[in-house]
């Protein structure tokens, strides 16, 4: 059973352009959560999925963020516009429908030039 | 909100010696679970060790374990004889009960000297 794969491992984008990360859950997880870390941070919650449904996205910035679930393929959260500030690891993890057991994958780091 | 805080930004250690981290968290909740979690060199987040708030008996597994002081809300993580290979950062992590948002500490930094 692979483990949860996200693609790419790492991003440069220049400001102003859209970073897409894509998060494939473990087989037969239907739970996906994006977290962020920050230089010199632990992980911050941004936002939990649901095949085709958004649960809860308080931890996402209101603007330029967006994330998905379809019912075919990858999670994918969506970064317009990026500035410096969203530099960063974005990571996904998936589960069960017991939460405690979320298992990540390796992060894909984020550089904005 | 719950916060949790590691006062340790580096640690180091000899290899076969023991270390401990600590982690104190604020909640105001009764039930809820604390973590472990350990990010090498790879950055890949690697569950450690987990502890459900209504057990009074500190988890274990293999060389790590944990001290669990509900009144005082203080979480730490023992590794015993210490590996080379237990180089990497450590966050301590909260989670309510029937919630699903892991709330994380800044990390500790580990290092294992030859």
């Amino acid at each position: 059973n692979a483990g949860v794969m996200q693609n790419p491992r790492h991003l440069v984008r220049r400001r102003g352009q859209e970073a897409r990360l894509r998060c494939s859950p473990m087989k037969g997880h239907s739970h996906v959560y994006w977290y962020r870390q920050l230089p010199e941070e632990g992980l911050k919650f941004m936002v939990y999925l649901q095949k085709e449904n958004i649960i809860d996205e308080s931890g996402m910035p209101k603007e330029r963020f967006s994330a998905e679930f379809p019912k075919e393929g990858p999670s994918i959260l969506r970064i317009q516009q990026v500035v410096r500030g969203d530099s960063a690891a974005y990571f996904c993890a998936s589960s069960p429908r017991d939460h405690l057991e979320q298992y990540f994958g390796p992060g894909t780091r984020l550089t904005v030039t | 909100a719950q916060t949790v805080t590691q006062s340790q930004p580096e640690m180091s250690v000899q290899e076969a010696e023991t270390v401990t981290l600590s982690c104190t968290y604020d909640t105001s909740e009764n039930n809820y679970y604390l973590f472990w979690y350990k990010q090498p060199p790879s950055r890949q987040m690697i569950l450690v060790i987990r502890q459900e708030a209504y057990k009074q008996q500190n988890a274990t597994e293999n060389r790590f374990s944990v001290n669990f002081q509900k009144a005082a809300k203080s979480f730490s993580l023992k590794i015993s004889d210490s590996q080379l290979g237990d180089t990497a950062m450590y966050f301590c992590a909260f989670m309510k009960g029937n919630d699903y948002k892991l709330s994380f500490g800044a990390g500790t930094t580990v290092t294992v000297r030859a």
